[in-house]
């Protein structure tokens, strides 16, 4: 059984930085593309970033691009957001998701989530 | 880049039917998408991948209740006899080749 277990979230400052992490366990990690999806307080789902099973490519919205970075360890199966500069509006639960397949494919797989405050 | 337009609310009786639509953006009609269920206060669930000829997989132990079809630049998904616990928002999500996106949700209540 799939099973993905975020950490890391919490309250930071506006300008702030924290590091998420995703625990896979379960499935052959690097055979899968992985992604982080994020959703306000009482809002939708928006999806902040995603990352090739070999990590070698990664993709970002624009609304994080620049600020937020992931990445991947395969040894560890473990899967990365480092977020920077963050703002009010980073406020959300963070899901770590699991794609379908190696790259460019939907999302099959949840985790719970972890909530990532950002005020002062 | 794709975009997918979702109503935002539908209900229904319980024991009875629901059909749900997601329109694909004009020059994506014949992108696949997902579905997902998001019950109250719980992480989204994945229910199926929706090709567009109308061939679905659904997820893990995902109830036979649930199946999609496709016409044009629509995706359906149809809970069939209609339980409680069916009640929860309802997410498509479609993808090209370096970004997702997703609907808005359409939220089903059960009568």
């Amino acid at each position: 059984e799939v099973q993905l277990l975020e950490s890391g979230g919490g309250f930071v400052q506006p300008g702030g930085s924290l590091r998420l992490s995703c625990a896979a366990s379960g499935l052959t990690f690097s055979s899968y593309a992985m992604n982080w999806v994020r959703q306000a307080p009482g809002k939708g789902l928006e999806w902040v970033s995603s990352i090739t099973g070999s990590g070698i490519s990664t993709y970002f919205a624009d609304s994080v691009k620049g600020r937020f970075t992931i990445s991947r360890d395969n040894s560890k199966n473990t899967l990365y957001l480092q977020m920077n500069s963050l703002r009010a509006e980073d406020t959300a639960v963070y899901y770590c998701a699991k794609g379908s397949a190696y790259s460019g494919s939907c999302i099959d797989y949840w985790g719970q989530g972890t909530l990532v405050t950002v005020s002062s | 880049q794709p975009v997918v337009t979702q109503s935002s609310s539908a209900s229904a009786s319980l024991g009875s039917s629901v059909k749900l639509t997601c329109t694909l953006s004009s020059g994506h009609r014949t992108y696949s998408i997902a579905w997902h269920q998001q019950q109250p206060g719980k992480a989204p669930r994945f229910l199926m991948k929706l090709e567009d000829s109308g061939t679905y997989n659904k997820g893990s132990g995902v109830p036979d209740r649930f199946s999609g079809s496709s016409s044009g630049a629509d995706r359906y998904l149809t809970i069939s006899n209609l339980q409680s616990e069916d009640e929860a928002d309802y997410y498509c999500e479609t993808w090209d080749s370096n970004s997702w996106v997703f609907g808005g949700g359409t939220k089903v209540t059960v009568l």
